[in-house]
């Protein structure tokens, strides 16, 4: 049953610390997206790569956070240093794209964050 | 700055009834549509898709049209039940050259089904 799996599910933190959110897309997928969900913006795009190489991330706060992927099998989300309005449930979704045809994004279960 | 909360529509409707979801999208240029339903505590699941080139793509109790000169969406699910209370949300592809485009997400309607 192939699905995109997040890791952790929920994450509670302080202030200031770093915090990194890990996501394995779903095999053979070539493009995964972060998004952030919270009740006052609902589900914002984050960052997105295909290929492993990352092609937007205009809706991230550079200053804190990055992503990455590392390798096929592996996305990474980081915020360093967290703040309490970072707070939200992060979700990475992948699909597979071939030239301008996108296919559904499949999205996992998501990271609930609290920063206090 | 400051924001405003979300207040999400709100559709509810009765067991059996059919229910007609709206999402007007942003950008003229969105090539590829797909309806999420997402519940309490779980990602967004794909319901269905459809092309800029058609304007209408039937599923299992789903439907979905596409206006492009109004830029409208809307999602049909027949014969209602309980397990259809969730938010929708649509989501539009953004193309860029090469690239097969972005995904953005609506502000999601929530559908409350009474028995």
């Amino acid at each position: 049953d192939a699905r995109v799996t997040q890791t952790p599910r929920d994450k509670v933190t302080e202030m200031g610390q770093e915090v990194t959110m890990r996501c394995q897309p779903i095999l053979g997928h070539n493009t995964v997206f972060w998004y952030r969900q919270t009740m006052m913006q609902g589900l914002e795009l984050l960052a997105y790569f295909r290929n492993r190489a990352p092609l937007d991330d205009s809706g991230m706060p550079k200053d804190r956070f990055s992503a990455e992927m590392p390798d096929a099998t592996l996305a990474t989300l980081k915020i360093q240093p967290s703040e309490p309005r970072d707070s939200a449930v992060y979700f990475c979704a992948s699909g597979l794209t071939g030239g301008y045809m996108n296919t559904e994004a499949f999205f996992g279960q998501g990271t609930r964050l609290t920063v206090v | 700055g400051e924001s405003v909360g979300l207040h999400l529509p709100t559709l509810s409707v009765q067991e059996g009834d059919n229910s007609i979801i709206n999402c007007a999208y942003s950008n003229s240029a969105s090539d590829y549509f797909i309806w999420y339903k997402q519940e309490s505590g779980k990602g967004p699941q794909f319901i269905i898709d459809i092309r800029s080139n058609m304007d209408k793509r039937q599923g299992q109790r789903v439907t979905v049209l596409l206006n492009k000169t109004v830029k409208h969406l809307s999602l049909q699910i027949a014969a209602t039940q309980p397990g259809d209370s969730a938010v929708y949300f649509c989501a539009e592809n953004i193309p860029s050259w090469n690239q097969g485009g972005k995904l953005i997400f609506g502000q999601g309607t929530e559908l409350s089904v009474k028995p």
